[in-house]
């Protein structure tokens, strides 16, 4: 089945960019997508890239995908503190039901 | 729209004991999934259902059973409870397979 990989911690200071990295094993995924989670909270889904796709931008959010390498990236612009939180990547392959990793805190210092 | 809802939010069970999470959705979703969340683990599917009716095993069914009766309700039950059962239980919903997931607010379970 699909494995998800991604790095469990990230930190960085107010107003760099963040970049959390992801790769994925199923080469036939069509659906990526960056999901965040708050303190106490469910999950919410901050944005997603269809696999036809190399780059998506949505405000301070950036994508990126390189389908041979099997990397997805997502970038924060100018990180305030209110990013703080995890943030899950996660690809949907042949099974059509999403993997999700393991997930990424990042700590966004003042 | 509540979107979807969990209920309990916390729960403390001994050993042996059962119980049953409700998820309800009022957003018409065909779609349904248990995960529990575990720390450094992310989050692992237990159960998911494509439709009234029907319900698939997922990564770590084992322990866990599921039903849907209705397509609003997805519930999960614990028929003897084990420390390793502890977690925080998350539902979610989808309109299709491959869609963005809906998440509930989460149930913190113990089990001592």
């Amino acid at each position: 089945g699909e494995d998800v990989e991604q790095s469990l911690f990230l930190s960085v200071r107010e107003g760099d960019s963040s970049v959390i990295n992801c790769t994925y094993t199923d080469s036939s995924s069509t659906y990526l997508y960056w999901y965040k989670q708050e303190p106490g909270a469910g999950l919410q889904l901050l944005t997603y890239i269809f696999s036809n796709m190399d780059m998506k931008q949505d405000q301070r959010l950036t994508v990126l995908l390189n389908k041979k390498d099997k990397h997805l990236s997502l970038r924060i612009a100018d990180t305030q503190t209110g990013d703080s939180a995890i943030y899950f990547c996660a690809a949907c392959g042949g099974s059509y039901i999403p993997t999700f990793g393991r997930g990424t805190s990042l700590i966004v210092h003042p | 729209n509540a979107g979807v809802t969990q209920t309990p939010k916390f729960r403390v069970l001994k050993t042996g004991q059962s119980m049953t999470l409700l998820c309800a959705q009022d957003m018409n979703h065909e779609y349904m999934y248990w995960y529990r969340q575990d720390p450094g683990m992310g989050l692992r599917l237990i159960h998911y259902s494509v439709g009234e009716g029907t319900t698939a095993k997922g990564e770590v069914p084992d322990g866990y059973n599921v039903s849907r009766l209705k397509k609003q309700n997805f519930l999960l039950g614990l028929e003897s409870a084990a420390p390793s059962q502890t977690s925080v239980y998350f539902c979610a919903s989808s309109y299709e397979t491959g869609d963005e997931q809906y998440f509930g607010p989460g149930t913190r379970l113990t089990v001592t």
